[in-house]
């Protein structure tokens, strides 16, 4: 069965640059999430999309920015990159009809700022 | 908005044993709880959830009970295997078609063969 993917695996940036991370969802999921998880740490929520529209916001830097596109594929932009945005980044995807709750995690970005 | 909390952090067991692990939450809307078991370095891995209408689920060497009036819900695994090494996070979330999940801050179990 096909799963969330994510690109890149693995990102190395250096301070003050930019990382665009994306993600594609499982196929006919319209709801995309985007975590932080740092070593050691549980995931923190970032934020989500139901049908192209943000739906909910979590601890999400304003130097991050994210949107989901018509093919339901999400990117999260990350700028001015600080050391502590070192982290694993997930996706997740789900339907975002009520009843149906599972979500789907990607295999994740590893994310290291040097 | 919503908190939960996991206890322990660690926990150790000689294979066959069993593990239980518990969590509290603190929003009475939330409504749906999903255990996930994450190997070092790997994504999150649903491994069984449990909705508000039910008290207790269970799938083969897992059972998942929820006490909604005192907002507990626990992990149970029985005749632990090396292979069930990982860390447990619980979750709790308020469904509604656009849910997020908020984490605990997970268990790292160790069985020891």
């Amino acid at each position: 069965a096909a799963g969330v993917i994510q690109s890149p695996r693995h990102l190395i940036k250096e301070k003050r640059e930019t990382a665009t991370l994306k993600c594609y969802p499982i196929p006919r999921h319209d709801t995309v999430y985007w975590y932080q998880q740092g070593p050691g740490q549980d995931p923190q929520f970032l934020i989500s999309f139901y049908e192209k529209m943000q739906s909910d916001k979590g601890s999400i830097p304003d130097r991050f920015s994210a949107q989901q596109f018509s093919d339901y594929h999400s990117e999260l932009n990350m700028s001015s990159l600080e050391l502590g945005d070192s982290a694993l980044y997930f996706c997740a995807s789900s339907l975002g009809q009520p009843g149906s709750y599972e979500q789907y995690f990607g295999p994740g970005t590893r994310l290291t700022v040097t | 908005g919503e908190n939960v909390e996991q206890h322990p952090s660690t926990l150790s067991v000689q294979e066959g044993d069993s593990a239980v692990i518990k969590c509290t939450y603190s929003d009475s809307a939330s409504n749906y709880f999903p255990w996930y078991k994450q190997e070092l370095g790997k994504r999150p891995q649903l491994i069984i959830d449990i909705r508000s209408n039910v008290g207790e689920k269970k799938d083969q060497r897992i059972a998942v009970t929820l006490n909604k009036t005192a907002k507990h819900f626990s992990l149970h695994i029985t005749e632990t295997q090396p292979e069930d090494s990982a860390v447990y996070f619980c979750a709790a979330s308020n469904t509604g078609g656009y849910q997020k999940v908020t984490f605990g801050t997970g268990t790292k179990l160790q069985v020891i063969p």
